[in-house]
């Protein structure tokens, strides 16, 4: 299986800027999820999906940030405008499991994207 | 509100020597998940504890879930460079798909 697929790896954008970062999560796997990585602020939540169905988004920070997915085999996330401290890694992660006492909900993660917003 | 604060932020050791580090919340989870992550790339489960009071056991990695699913360690033994990286704790929030990540412990060891 090749993993859950992340892109672009980089991206380096001007302020105000639209940021499209899409995902591929492993095939059968009905939960996904958006993480977002800084140094001050570690791993942080975005938003995550079951079967398709945003479940929670309120991690997602502000009106700016937006995701969607429209089949069961990608996901998108985007950012517009977006602004500096919009500078992060973003990672998609997916799952097959339930977060309950008989699963162990393990998370794949892509490798991330790393953006930049100048 | 960070719900999980793991203790250290930073650690760099010798090898050969003993680690715990702590992961800690008010919340009960209904499961806890520990990641390593390696600089350029996503955490990678390490192991899962669901059951109050759960030790589990990899190579020279010990993991404990607290009596009270509140809190969790990680204890190694003997560290080696190879166990260099970012460890986190995820703890699953009962009922739901939420997976909240620790604030992490950047391990060094040094040869």
């Amino acid at each position: 299986d090749a993993g859950v697929i992340q892109s672009p790896r980089h991206e380096v954008t001007e302020m105000g800027q639209e940021v499209t970062l899409r995902c591929k999560p492993i095939s059968g796997h009905n939960s996904l999820f958006w993480y977002r990585q800084t140094m001050m602020r570690g791993l942080e939540l975005l938003i995550y999906f079951n079967n398709n169905v945003p479940i929670d988004d309120s991690g997602m920070p502000e009106d700016r940030f937006s995701a969607k997915m429209p089949n069961a085999s990608f996901s998108t996330l985007k950012i517009q405008p977006s602004e500096p401290r919009d500078s992060a890694v973003y990672f998609c992660a997916s799952s097959s499991g339930l977060a309950g006492a008989l699963d162990t909900g393990e998370l794949f993660f892509g490798e991330g994207s790393r953006l930049t917003v100048l | 509100t960070q719900l999980l604060e793991q203790s250290p932020q930073f650690l760099s050791i010798q090898e050969g020597e003993n680690l715990t580090v702590y992961c800690n919340s008010s919340s009960v989870f209904s499961s806890l998940q520990w990641y390593r992550q390696e600089p350029g790339e996503g955490p990678v489960l390490l192991v899962t504890v669901v059951t109050g009071g759960e030790v589990k056991k990899l190579k020279r990695l010990t993991f404990q879930f607290g009596d009270a699913r509140k809190d969790s360690s990680l204890h190694i033994t003997a560290a080696q460079p190879g166990d260099t990286g970012l460890y986190l704790c995820a703890g699953a929030l009962w009922g739901t798909y939420k997976y909240i990540f620790g604030t992490g412990t950047r391990l060094k060891v040094l040869a």
